[in-house]
């Protein structure tokens, strides 16, 4: 059963710092990976797509990798702002049950950036 | 493009009653995911659907159905409605077996 992990649960940084958020997995048996921001009460913005074939992708200040042997990925986002406040929530998808790209998702790690 | 769109964005239903939530897709997307996303909680698979038809659906029990109509549009239904069905409810859309990147705004729900 493929379970998602996302640490730390909450992450509080001042303005300007670069950080890291972490998200294993259990099963490397996947199709791809996302990670997703969601801000307070409102629906999921996909950042970044990362098929199994490929290691890294990039858009603007964000950077996500992906191991699948290790089951890990990261987000790494530069130079914080306080707009980057919000969850972030990774999710890896496959076919489980018949269902194309399922996603399971963790829990989600709360950014707090500090003007 | 006006991507995923849900209806209606809040809700508030009593104990015991029933409710129809609303998803139309991206425009050129033919399967529908629905998921439950409880406070503090990563979003939780409930169904897909793909030519109208339930592919796979999750740890959810029977009181949770829906239905998806040609025009690849769904609804959600909950029956009984629980205390413990409040939650934000999520639909996503994609293409095939393309990845389910595209979420609408969600409903809340909430039951007391």
């Amino acid at each position: 059963k493929q379970e998602v992990t996302q640490i730390p649960a909450a992450l509080s940084v001042p303005e300007g710092e670069n950080l890291v958020l972490n998200c294993s997995f259990t099963d490397s048996a996947i199709y791809n990976l996302q990670w997703f921001r969601q801000d307070p009460g409102k629906g999921l913005t996909s950042l970044l797509l990362i098929q199994s074939s490929q290691r890294e992708q990039t858009s603007g200040r964000l950077n996500a990798s992906l191991d699948k042997s290790s089951g890990r990925s990261t987000l790494y986002i530069a130079a914080s702002q306080p707009g980057d406040s919000a969850t972030y929530l990774c999710a890896v998808g496959g076919v489980y049950g018949g269902a194309t790209n399922k996603l399971i998702f963790g829990t989600g790690t709360l950014l707090a950036v500090q003007p | 493009d006006a991507g995923v769109t849900q209806s209606p964005t809040h809700l508030i239903k009593t104990r015991g009653q029933q409710v129809t939530l609303r998803c139309s897709p991206k425009s050129g997307h033919d399967t529908v995911s629905w998921y439950q996303q409880a406070l503090g909680q990563g979003p939780q698979f409930i169904f897909q659907y793909y030519e109208e038809e339930e592919r796979q659906r999750g740890n959810f029990p029977d009181r949770f159905s829906g239905h998806q109509f040609p025009n690849y549009s769904s609804e959600l239904n909950v029956n009984a409605l629980l205390l413990g069905d409040s939650a934000l409810y999520l639909c996503a859309s994609s293409w095939g077996s393309g990845p389910a990147a595209f979420f609408g705004q969600g409903t809340r729900l909430t039951v007391v």
